[in-house]
């Protein structure tokens, strides 16, 4: 059964880069889609971006100038780097696989990591 | 402003039915890209409760159900439950931002 678990800083300061990893058990990382998506307190989810494991991405376009995703195979983990961020980047942070039959929907979710930015 | 359209909130009382619309235009739900629901019970990671318009994942009661027509789609919950209680948000992909969005969420409350 796959499992997904977001790690990294729970404060950083603002201007710097946000930097999360969500490490992949109970199956390989290769042969999917994986994505990132953050969900600021009280408000609703936002997509992020995706890597595909050919090696393309896709990013928010309102987050593109700021965020890369990568995937480290060896590692089974996939990351996230935010940079110059704000207040308006705090959010609960989460990682979830891509299915893609019948569209392209989330499944499964990490528990998801809280990020505040904050000086 | 979500570029699907949800209402903020619904409720009903056990055992009666809701529902639950998600909106859209012509660069997304209009042009046939699937819609797909998620249930967030308070404090958990959301888990998807329907895929592909129709298609409920192992595991999800058949008291959820989902529909869609043109620009818009529809959650259905029967028999409501207390448990039931959650956002629910509809997701889907948009050509002209060319990439992957969200509704604004919708809170259910079971009264």
């Amino acid at each position: 059964q796959l499992q997904l678990q977001e790690s990294g800083p729970g404060l950083v300061k603002p201007s710097e880069t946000l930097s999360l990893t969500c490490t992949v058990s109970g199956g390989s990382i290769s042969y999917y889609y994986w994505t990132w998506i953050r969900q600021p307190p009280g408000k609703g989810l936002e997509w992020i971006g995706y890597f595909y494991y050919s090696g393309n991405t896709n990013y928010n376009p309102s987050l593109k100038s700021r965020v890369t995703i990568s995937i480290d195979t060896s590692k089974n983990q996939l990351s996230l780097k935010l940079t110059s961020v704000t207040a308006a980047d705090t959010a609960i942070y989460y990682c979830a696989r891509v299915v893609d039959t019948e569209g392209y929907y989330y499944r499964p979710w990490g528990q998801g990591t809280l990020v505040t930015v904050s000086s | 402003q979500s570029v699907l359209t949800q209402p903020p909130s619904v409720s009903g009382a056990p055992g009666q039915r809701v529902t639950i619309s998600c909106t859209g235009s012509s660069s997304n739900l209009g042009t046939g890209y699937d819609v797909h629901w998620y249930q967030q019970l308070p404090g958990t990671a959301p888990k998807v409760l329907i895929y592909g318009n129709t298609n409920r994942p192992s595991g999800v009661p058949d008291r959820f159900s989902g529909s869609k027509s043109g620009t818009s789609a529809s959650l259905a919950i029967t028999g409501l439950q207390a448990e039931d209680e959650a956002d629910y948000y509809c997701q889907s992909y948009d050509s002209s931002l060319s990439g992957w969005v969200f509704g604004g969420g919708t809170k259910l409350t079971v009264l």
